[in-house]
This record gives C-alpha cells, sequence and structure tokens, in this order.
C-alpha cells in the first residue's frame, strides 16, 4: 500500500536556525497537505500542494512540491520558539486515500 | 462555526469496558474521519464517512472497534471490549469536498486510557 516517509523524526535547532523537512512517498500523488501539531493539540492544516514543482510561502515558511509529485518539502526560515511542534505531511493519492507521515518534531532552544 | 466538537475529551476506564467517543463535524462538511495517535504507530486513519456512508474502514484494527454515522452532525466510535492497547488519542476529523482539494479540520481528541 501507499507508504509516506518523512524524515527526520526529530530536529533540535538554536532559535534563529533554519529548519527543513521532508517528505517522500511510494506513490504518485495527487496532492500534499502539511499539517502543524503543537504538544498536547491537535493536527492544524497549514497548507496544501497540488501541481507539479509548487512552491508556496507563508511568512518564514517555504512548501515545496517535487516535479514528480512523490515528494514534497516544509522550509522554515530563522526559527522561532513558537515554531515548537510536530510538523505532519499528509499525501492523498487519486484513489482519493490519505496517508499521514510520522512527523517530525521541532524543538527549539531560545 | 465551533469547529469539529469530540466528547469526552478524556476518558480512563478499565480494560473489558465499553468505551464509546462521540464526533460532531463542522457543519455543512460532508467527510468525517476517525484518527487514532500513538507514540509507537503515529497518526493512523481508522475509518471515514462520505455523507454519513462508510466508505474506507480497512483501518479499523479488529472487531471491537465500530463506528456510525446516524446523520449528518453526529458519529460515534465504540470499543468493546477495551483494552489497555487501545490507550491513545482518537481525533476526529471533517472536511468538504472541494475542487481544490479536502483540508482536514480536526477536533480537539478524546484522550483514552484503559488500564
Amino acid at each position: 500500500g501507499q507508504q509516506v516517509m518523512q524524515i527526520p523524526q526529530y530536529q533540535h535547532v538554536q532559535e534563529g536556525e533554519d529548519f527543513t523537512t521532508y517528505c517522500n512517498s511510494s506513490t504518485t500523488l495527487s496532492n500534499i497537505q502539511w499539517y502543524k501539531q503543537r504538544p498536547g493539540g491537535h493536527p492544524v492544516f497549514l497548507i496544501q500542494l497540488v501541481k507539479s514543482g509548487e512552491v508556496k510561502k507563508q511568512k518564514r515558511l517555504t512548501f515545496q512540491f517535487g516535479e514528480a509529485k512523490k515528494n514534497s518539502s516544509l522550509h522554515i526560515t530563522a526559527t522561532q520558539t513558537t515554531d515548537v511542534g510536530t510538523y505532519f505531511c499528509a499525501g492523498r493519492t487519486n484513489a482519493g486515500k490519505s496517508t499521514f507521515g510520522d512527523g517530525t518534531t521541532l524543538t527549539v532552544k531560545p | 462555526d465551533a469547529g469539529v466538537i469530540q466528547s469526552p475529551r478524556h476518558e480512563v476506564t478499565e480494560m473489558g469496558q465499553e468505551v464509546t467517543l462521540r464526533c460532531k463535524p463542522i457543519s455543512g462538511h460532508d467527510y468525517l474521519f476517525w484518527y487514532r495517535q500513538t507514540m509507537m504507530r503515529g497518526l493512523e486513519l481508522l475509518i471515514y464517512f462520505n455523507n454519513n456512508v462508510p466508505i474506507d474502514d480497512s483501518g479499523m484494527p479488529e472487531d471491537r472497534f465500530s463506528a456510525k454515522m446516524p446523520n449528518a452532525s453526529f458519529s460515534t466510535l465504540k470499543i468493546q471490549p477495551s483494552e489497555p492497547r487501545d490507550s491513545a488519542v482518537y481525533f476526529c476529523a471533517s472536511n468538504h469536498n472541494t475542487f481544490e482539494g479536502r483540508t482536514q479540520y480536526f477536533g480537539p481528541g478524546t484522550r483514552l486510557l484503559v488500564l
């Protein structure tokens, strides 16, 4: 079945450093979504990417969808303590099923 | 809108007891999802409904789990009998089938502990 791998599992950075998490699917995706979950909270939708090679920005966050629509990345520039949490990707196939990656947990040292 | 509403927020029960989790999706959303999240297995899709009809229940771990959606504004996830390995956070999510895609709105979750 469809697998979505996300790396790294954990990332610890100093405040102000950059952060990137990568998501790779075993199958071609129709779209990919990114979510953020704060400790003790629930996943909150960040963005959806649909087009091959698409790049979207939200302030310090940059999201990319690969040309083959099998991988994606989330990059945070100059991390802040408010960026702490677990970032999940969720890939959806043309068959309609979404699979979540295992998430990357980001901790930021002030 | 109040968002997705789940109850109870916390549940502690003993092994063998029946557990019922409840969810009220966002009004107008025609898809409803039940997820389970644990440290070991991450976020798992258990089942999802479209227009109150179960579409894919392949993620339901075993016959002890059942889910229903009697109407567009209410769904339940039942575990009978419960076991300690069922301890997890159970999320309900809903969305609307739009051309742009299917952003999922998650509820706050039910934290279940089975002793």
